[in-house]
């Protein structure tokens, strides 16, 4: 069974230009996340869909971030200008349910997209 | 708000030694705590997943084990290896399995 997909691995861009990265959850898993890591740290929540809603996107700064997940699959996360700070690697992960206990709450993560912002 | 807290920062062993890694969180208020291995440059691999009923968790030479009442969780790695080196996470959920995570313990095991 595939695991979760996400591409691109790596991504160097110039500040100020736009960036987009790409999500595809295990098959059959309803919840998607996308978490920040930045280095030497934890990773930390950006948003949770579940199916096609977002739920939770208290983290997200949306005067420069979006995220959708079209027909609850595949997601999508940009980055408009983008800026130093960026600067991290951007985890999606996939969940079967959300609910609070039991083992179909266990998290699994893609590889990550690596950015970094010049 | 939680905070989880994971020490040591860093653990650098030879091969072969049983060793403990610990992690401590602020709300015992949780539904379960998952352990999590990172290689450099890759993403999370889940090693362990306890529930808040449970009081260990085992898999091959691993085991974590979870005091809710007094917000501490343990991962023990058996007779450890070259290939154990990584950074292991722990990360809590409370609630929604959105998880709050430890900063993570980096693991170095020399042959």
């Amino acid at each position: 069974e595939a695991g979760v997909v996400q591409s691109p691995r790596y991504k160097i861009i110039e500040k100020k230009q736009p960036v987009a990265f790409w999500c595809n959850p295990i098959s059959g898993h309803n919840t998607l996340y996308w978490y920040r890591q930045n280095l030497g740290q934890g990773p930390e929540l950006l948003i949770r869909y579940e199916n096609e809603e977002a739920v939770d996107d208290s983290q997200l700064p949306k005067d420069r971030f979006s995220a959708e997940r079209l027909k609850g699959v595949d997601s999508t996360l940009k980055i408009q200008p983008a800026e130093l700070g960026d600067s991290a690697v951007y985890l999606c992960a996939s969940s079967l349910e959300a609910w609070s206990g039991g083992l179909n709450g266990e998290l699994f993560f893609g590889e990550g997209s690596r950015l970094t912002v010049l | 708000k939680q905070e989880v807290t994971q020490i040591p920062a860093a653990l650098s062993v030879p091969e072969g030694e049983n060793l403990v890694l610990n992690c401590s969180f602020t709300d015992s208020a949780i539904y379960n705590l998952q352990w999590f291995r990172q290689d450099p440059g890759k993403g999370l691999t889940s090693l362990l997943l306890i529930q808040s009923s449970q009081r260990e968790q085992t898999s091959g030479r691993l085991n974590a084990s979870l005091d809710k009442s007094s917000g501490r969780s343990t991962l023990y790695i058996a007779a450890s290896q070259p290939g154990d080196s990584a950074t292991y996470l722990c990360a809590v959920n409370s609630g929604y399995s959105t998880l709050t995570f430890g900063k993570g313990t980096m693991l170095l095991v020399s042959p």
